[in-house]
């Protein structure tokens, strides 16, 4: 089955400054790849998503880059503020199974930006 | 308002008493599943629904059981909880097909001593 795989861990950095998270996937078909944020007391909630068909996505001061030969996508915010602090899932669909819609998630970034 | 509703948010149970957690969506969407939350190993599937009367397994199914009888909601079922259990469950639902948008609940938090 797919397995993703996701980096950092933990990380802070200083407000204004940027955030990059990275994953890993292993299944080939796997043609979607979302990006969800949980804040504390609340269930993930999606902040940005591509395609595979794209190589990247910009939405305001968030963006995701794809590169499916690596078979690794990223997640990019920039000018990060404290309201950004959370934890962050990336996720890649399991492509593999016909007619089925099954998320694999990573295990999670702990996000904190410090004012 | 779309949403993904769960109850109860919070839950204290006894080994091997039988317990429902409720899940219940007002999108009419096709696609609902499961997940726990545990720290260090981030979401992983329960159980998954394609539409009604229509369910499978996912990466963790063990103790757990569901039924989809009506679109909109998806029960999860411990029929004898263990302390292994304990954990933070979240229910979602998408529309149907790859590459679509899942909304989540707002959590159940389960404590089995």
């Amino acid at each position: 089955g797919e397995n993703v795989e996701q980096h950092p861990s933990t990380l802070s950095v200083q407000e204004g400054d940027s955030a990059v998270i990275k994953c890993t996937y292993s299944d080939s078909a796997s043609n979607y790849f979302p990006w969800y944020k949980q804040e504390l007391g609340k269930g993930p909630q999606l902040i940005i998503d591509i395609r595979s068909n794209v190589g990247e996505k910009k939405d305001q001061r968030i963006a995701v880059t794809l590169n499916k030969t690596a078979k690794h996508f990223s997640l990019h915010i920039t000018e990060t503020q404290p309201e950004d602090s959370a934890v962050y899932f990336c996720a890649a669909n399991v492509g593999s199974k016909a007619g089925s819609y099954q998320l694999t998630f990573g295990k999670g970034t702990k996000l904190s930006v410090i004012p | 308002e779309a949403q993904v509703t769960q109850n109860p948010r919070y839950l204290i149970t006894v080994t091997g008493k039988k317990l429902t957690v409720t899940c219940s969506q007002n999108m009419n969407h096709e696609y609902m599943s499961w997940y726990r939350q545990d720290p260090g190993l981030g979401l992983r599937q329960i159980y998954y629904s394609m539409n009604v009367e229509v369910t499978d397994k996912g990466d963790v199914p063990e103790g757990y059981k569901v039924s989809r009888k009506e679109k909109r909601n998806f029960p999860l079922i411990l029929e004898s909880p263990s302390p292994n259990q304990t954990s933070l469950y979240f229910c979602a639902s998408s529309l149907q097909g790859k590459g679509t948008e899942a909304f989540f609940g707002q959590g159940t938090r389960l404590t089995v001593v």
